[in-house]
Protein backbone atom coordinates (compact mmCIF):
# COMPACT_ATOMS: atom_id res chain seq x y z
CA UNK A 1 0.00 0.00 0.00
CA UNK A 2 1.75 3.12 -1.44
CA UNK A 3 1.95 6.51 0.90
CA UNK A 4 0.28 8.30 -2.33
CA UNK A 5 -3.30 7.56 -2.51
CA UNK A 6 -4.98 7.71 -5.98
CA UNK A 7 -8.07 6.85 -6.83
CA UNK A 8 -8.15 3.24 -8.33
CA UNK A 9 -10.15 4.07 -11.17
CA UNK A 10 -11.83 6.93 -13.06
CA UNK A 11 -13.87 7.72 -15.96
CA UNK A 12 -15.58 10.21 -18.65
CA UNK A 13 -17.32 10.52 -21.95
CA UNK A 14 -15.36 11.76 -24.90
CA UNK A 15 -14.85 15.81 -24.62
CA UNK A 16 -15.43 15.99 -20.90
CA UNK A 17 -12.89 17.23 -18.16
CA UNK A 18 -11.66 14.97 -15.39
CA UNK A 19 -9.32 15.01 -12.73
CA UNK A 20 -7.21 12.80 -10.45
CA UNK A 21 -6.16 12.83 -7.24
CA UNK A 22 -2.84 11.78 -5.62
CA UNK A 23 -2.64 12.54 -1.53
CA UNK A 24 0.28 12.59 0.57
CA UNK A 25 1.74 14.06 3.61
CA UNK A 26 4.00 16.43 4.66
CA UNK A 27 7.22 14.12 3.62
CA UNK A 28 6.67 13.89 0.63
CA UNK A 29 3.73 16.62 -1.47
CA UNK A 30 4.30 18.89 0.92
CA UNK A 31 7.83 19.29 0.59
CA UNK A 32 8.79 18.52 -3.18
CA UNK A 33 7.76 18.61 -6.61
CA UNK A 34 5.24 15.96 -8.67
CA UNK A 35 5.83 14.13 -11.34
CA UNK A 36 2.52 12.37 -13.24
CA UNK A 37 2.87 8.91 -15.88
CA UNK A 38 0.80 7.76 -18.33
CA UNK A 39 0.97 3.78 -18.66
CA UNK A 40 -0.47 2.01 -21.50
CA UNK A 41 -0.14 -1.53 -21.00
CA UNK A 42 3.04 -3.57 -23.12
CA UNK A 43 4.39 -0.11 -23.13
CA UNK A 44 7.19 2.61 -22.19
CA UNK A 45 5.21 4.80 -19.41
CA UNK A 46 5.37 8.19 -20.37
CA UNK A 47 6.26 11.96 -18.50
CA UNK A 48 2.83 13.54 -18.72
CA UNK A 49 4.07 16.23 -15.79
CA UNK A 50 7.25 17.13 -13.94
CA UNK A 51 7.82 19.47 -11.39
CA UNK A 52 4.24 19.68 -10.34
CA UNK A 53 2.85 21.35 -13.19
CA UNK A 54 5.55 21.31 -16.01
CA UNK A 55 4.71 19.75 -19.79
CA UNK A 56 7.21 18.39 -21.37
CA UNK A 57 7.58 19.53 -24.80
CA UNK A 58 5.23 16.84 -26.74
CA UNK A 59 2.84 16.60 -24.59
CA UNK A 60 -1.04 18.37 -25.73
CA UNK A 61 -1.81 21.13 -23.44
CA UNK A 62 -4.97 19.28 -22.71
CA UNK A 63 -3.08 17.85 -19.83
CA UNK A 64 -1.95 19.88 -16.63
CA UNK A 65 -0.66 19.04 -13.22
CA UNK A 66 -1.38 21.36 -10.19
CA UNK A 67 -0.22 21.03 -6.44
CA UNK A 68 -1.69 22.57 -3.14
CA UNK A 69 -0.53 21.63 0.67
CA UNK A 70 0.09 17.43 0.49
CA UNK A 71 -2.15 16.65 -2.41
CA UNK A 72 -1.80 17.08 -6.36
CA UNK A 73 -3.72 16.71 -9.38
CA UNK A 74 -3.60 16.05 -12.52
CA UNK A 75 -6.62 17.63 -15.36
CA UNK A 76 -7.24 16.17 -18.64
CA UNK A 77 -9.42 18.15 -20.61
CA UNK A 78 -11.14 17.09 -24.17
CA UNK A 79 -11.08 13.77 -23.15
CA UNK A 80 -10.28 11.38 -25.66
CA UNK A 81 -10.34 7.45 -26.30
CA UNK A 82 -6.66 7.22 -26.59
CA UNK A 83 -5.88 8.65 -23.18
CA UNK A 84 -7.67 5.37 -21.64
CA UNK A 85 -5.04 4.34 -20.07
CA UNK A 86 -3.20 4.61 -16.17
CA UNK A 87 -2.04 7.40 -14.18
CA UNK A 88 0.42 7.28 -11.44
CA UNK A 89 1.74 10.31 -9.31
CA UNK A 90 4.97 9.90 -8.40
CA UNK A 91 7.41 11.76 -5.82
CA UNK A 92 10.27 12.45 -3.54
CA UNK A 93 9.74 10.79 0.15
CA UNK A 94 11.63 12.42 2.85
CA UNK A 95 10.80 9.63 5.59
CA UNK A 96 11.24 6.75 3.06
CA UNK A 97 14.45 8.25 1.64
CA UNK A 98 13.81 7.81 -2.34
CA UNK A 99 10.97 8.23 -4.48
CA UNK A 100 7.30 6.82 -4.02
CA UNK A 101 4.44 6.39 -6.42
CA UNK A 102 0.63 6.73 -6.38
CA UNK A 103 -1.22 3.03 -6.76
CA UNK A 104 -2.22 4.19 -10.09
CA UNK A 105 -5.64 5.37 -11.52
CA UNK A 106 -7.22 3.68 -14.40
CA UNK A 107 -9.15 5.94 -16.40
CA UNK A 108 -11.95 4.69 -18.61
CA UNK A 109 -13.08 6.85 -21.65
CA UNK A 110 -16.56 5.43 -22.03
CA UNK B 1 16.96 9.83 -31.62
CA UNK B 2 16.92 8.45 -27.59
CA UNK B 3 17.24 5.34 -26.70
CA UNK B 4 17.10 3.15 -23.81
CA UNK B 5 17.66 -0.47 -23.52
CA UNK B 6 17.66 -2.65 -20.86
CA UNK B 7 18.82 -6.53 -21.06
CA UNK B 8 19.34 -8.84 -18.30
CA UNK B 9 16.16 -10.29 -17.66
CA UNK B 10 15.03 -13.92 -17.38
CA UNK B 11 14.06 -16.84 -14.96
CA UNK B 12 16.00 -17.82 -11.57
CA UNK B 13 15.46 -19.56 -8.81
CA UNK B 14 14.29 -18.17 -5.31
CA UNK B 15 17.48 -17.21 -3.49
CA UNK B 16 19.45 -16.56 -7.12
CA UNK B 17 21.25 -13.32 -7.98
CA UNK B 18 20.95 -11.36 -11.71
CA UNK B 19 22.59 -8.19 -13.13
CA UNK B 20 20.52 -6.34 -15.52
CA UNK B 21 21.92 -3.38 -17.60
CA UNK B 22 20.71 -0.49 -19.39
CA UNK B 23 22.49 1.24 -22.05
CA UNK B 24 21.65 4.40 -23.13
CA UNK B 25 21.84 6.82 -26.36
CA UNK B 26 20.57 10.06 -27.72
CA UNK B 27 20.74 12.11 -24.55
CA UNK B 28 24.37 13.37 -21.96
CA UNK B 29 23.82 10.24 -20.03
CA UNK B 30 26.07 11.85 -17.21
CA UNK B 31 23.63 14.63 -16.32
CA UNK B 32 20.84 12.50 -15.61
CA UNK B 33 20.20 11.04 -12.35
CA UNK B 34 19.26 7.17 -13.77
CA UNK B 35 16.37 5.29 -11.68
CA UNK B 36 15.10 1.34 -12.18
CA UNK B 37 11.59 0.93 -11.63
CA UNK B 38 9.46 -2.24 -11.55
CA UNK B 39 5.87 -3.34 -12.09
CA UNK B 40 4.57 -6.71 -10.87
CA UNK B 41 2.06 -8.70 -12.87
CA UNK B 42 -1.20 -7.06 -12.36
CA UNK B 43 0.03 -4.21 -9.68
CA UNK B 44 1.33 -0.61 -10.41
CA UNK B 45 4.72 0.83 -10.53
CA UNK B 46 6.65 0.76 -8.08
CA UNK B 47 10.29 2.68 -7.06
CA UNK B 48 13.52 0.51 -6.80
CA UNK B 49 16.27 2.13 -7.00
CA UNK B 50 18.11 5.43 -8.09
CA UNK B 51 21.56 7.34 -8.32
CA UNK B 52 22.83 10.54 -9.16
CA UNK B 53 24.30 11.81 -11.96
CA UNK B 54 28.21 11.20 -10.67
CA UNK B 55 26.94 8.22 -8.48
CA UNK B 56 28.21 9.64 -5.50
CA UNK B 57 24.88 8.91 -4.02
CA UNK B 58 22.57 5.69 -4.54
CA UNK B 59 18.77 5.25 -2.98
CA UNK B 60 16.66 2.16 -2.63
CA UNK B 61 13.39 1.33 -1.62
CA UNK B 62 12.97 -0.99 1.30
CA UNK B 63 11.94 -4.01 -0.56
CA UNK B 64 15.26 -4.04 -2.14
CA UNK B 65 17.53 -2.64 0.37
CA UNK B 66 20.62 -4.99 0.82
CA UNK B 67 19.89 -7.28 -1.95
CA UNK B 68 19.81 -4.79 -5.02
CA UNK B 69 23.07 -2.91 -5.86
CA UNK B 70 22.62 -0.26 -8.57
CA UNK B 71 25.76 1.18 -10.43
CA UNK B 72 26.76 3.38 -13.11
CA UNK B 73 29.78 3.73 -16.09
CA UNK B 74 29.66 6.85 -17.28
CA UNK B 75 32.18 6.56 -20.02
CA UNK B 76 30.03 3.40 -21.40
CA UNK B 77 26.34 5.50 -20.75
CA UNK B 78 25.23 2.13 -19.36
CA UNK B 79 23.38 1.60 -15.65
CA UNK B 80 23.49 -1.39 -14.13
CA UNK B 81 21.38 -3.26 -11.25
CA UNK B 82 23.28 -5.90 -9.36
CA UNK B 83 20.25 -7.99 -7.53
CA UNK B 84 20.75 -10.93 -4.85
CA UNK B 85 18.67 -12.85 -2.44
CA UNK B 86 16.07 -12.66 -5.50
CA UNK B 87 12.32 -13.46 -4.22
CA UNK B 88 9.28 -14.59 -5.93
CA UNK B 89 7.18 -11.38 -5.01
CA UNK B 90 10.59 -9.78 -7.24
CA UNK B 91 9.16 -11.02 -10.43
CA UNK B 92 8.53 -8.17 -12.69
CA UNK B 93 9.23 -6.25 -15.19
CA UNK B 94 11.77 -3.82 -14.55
CA UNK B 95 12.40 -0.37 -16.31
CA UNK B 96 15.49 1.86 -16.75
CA UNK B 97 14.95 5.29 -16.64
CA UNK B 98 16.63 8.48 -17.09
CA UNK B 99 14.66 10.66 -15.10
CA UNK B 100 12.07 11.71 -15.02
CA UNK B 101 11.18 10.99 -19.00
CA UNK B 102 13.61 8.69 -20.44
CA UNK B 103 12.28 5.05 -20.25
CA UNK B 104 13.06 1.90 -21.61
CA UNK B 105 10.59 -0.81 -22.74
CA UNK B 106 11.37 -2.65 -19.72
CA UNK B 107 13.00 -6.39 -19.36
CA UNK B 108 10.92 -9.00 -17.31
CA UNK B 109 12.56 -11.15 -14.37
CA UNK B 110 10.99 -14.33 -12.83
CA UNK B 111 11.73 -15.66 -9.50
CA UNK B 112 10.30 -18.77 -9.36
CA UNK B 113 11.75 -22.75 -8.86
Amino acid sequence: QSVLTQPPSASGTPGQRITISCSGSSSNIGGHPVNWYQHLPGTAPKVLIYNSNQRPSGVPDRFSGSKSGTSASLAISGLQSEDEADYYCAVWDDSLNGWVFGGGTKLTVL
Amino acid sequence: EVQVVESGGGLVQPGGSLRLSCSASGFTFSTYEMFWVRQAPGKGLEYVSSITTNGAYTYYSDSVKGRFTISRDNSKNTLYLQMSSLRVEDTAVYYCVGWPGYWGQGTLVTVSS
